[in-house]
């Protein structure tokens, strides 16, 4: 089974920490994500990684950062913690081709003071 | 472009009661078409997913789903809801033309299960 692994489920930060939120997956996939949920508001993508030290802005790069050094760990970096950054943040990973689906870690609800 | 719309943000149907989740998307491409469940506090799930070939889809849990392009939907259903089924429920569609592997997700629908 695929297993993407995401570091803290649960994570309190302050206003202006750097945050580092990282994420490990198993299956030699090409691809991984980062998004947020918020109630109402469904998935949005933050950012993606097709490749390492590749990245592309997904819907709301804004206040993100990402890295992707090695392939099977793609890390999400809050320069500034805000408190409008409160959130649930889900990693996935996939193979490329499209017919293929995401595979998602557990989540980390961060609530940042 | 892509994107999916799922009917309803809230479902609630009683124990033993027929499932119906509506999702329908718009693609200038042939789609590849997923369903994913969310229970509370964890990641999403996928149930079942349609790419090629037969048109009902049978995924875990006992849900299914039908993909009617005349329609342009995927409506995920199962025969008798449990307990258990109550989650947050997405649709979501493959951005295979433009960027493969990235998926557009609907907005989701919380199905609600009464005793």
């Amino acid at each position: 089974d695929v297993k993407v692994t995401q570091s803290s489920r649960y994570l309190v930060k302050r206003t202006g920490e750097k945050v580092f939120l990282e994420c490990v997956q198993d299956m030699d996939h090409e691809n991984m994500f980062w998004y947020r949920q918020d109630p109402g508001l469904g998935l949005r993508l933050i950012y993606f990684s097709y490749d390492v030290k590749m990245k592309e802005k997904g819907d709301i790069p804004e206040g993100y950062s990402v890295s992707r050094e090695k392939k099977e760990r793609f890390s999400l970096i809050l320069e500034s913690a805000s408190t409008n950054q409160t959130s649930m943040y889900l990693c996935a990973s996939s193979f490329p081709e499209g017919n293929q689906p995401q595979h998602f870690g557990d989540g980390t609800r961060l609530s940042i003071l | 472009a892509q994107s999916v719309t799922q009917l309803g943000s809230h479902v609630s149907v009683s124990e033993g009661a027929l499932v119906l989740l509506r999702c329908n998307y718009s693609s200038s491409v042939p789609p590849y078409l997923f369903w994913y469940v969310q229970y509370p506090n964890q990641g999403l799930q996928l149930l079942l997913k349609y790419t090629t070939g037969a048109t009902l889809v049978k995924g875990i849990n006992g849900f299914e789903a039908e993909f009617k392009k005349s329609e342009t939907s995927f409506h995920l259903t199962k025969p008798s809801a449990h307990m258990s089924d109550a989650a947050e429920y997405f649709c979501a569609v493959s951005d295979w033309y433009n960027q493969g592997g990235k998926l557009i997700f609907g907005q989701g629908t919380e199905l609600s299960v009464k005793p």
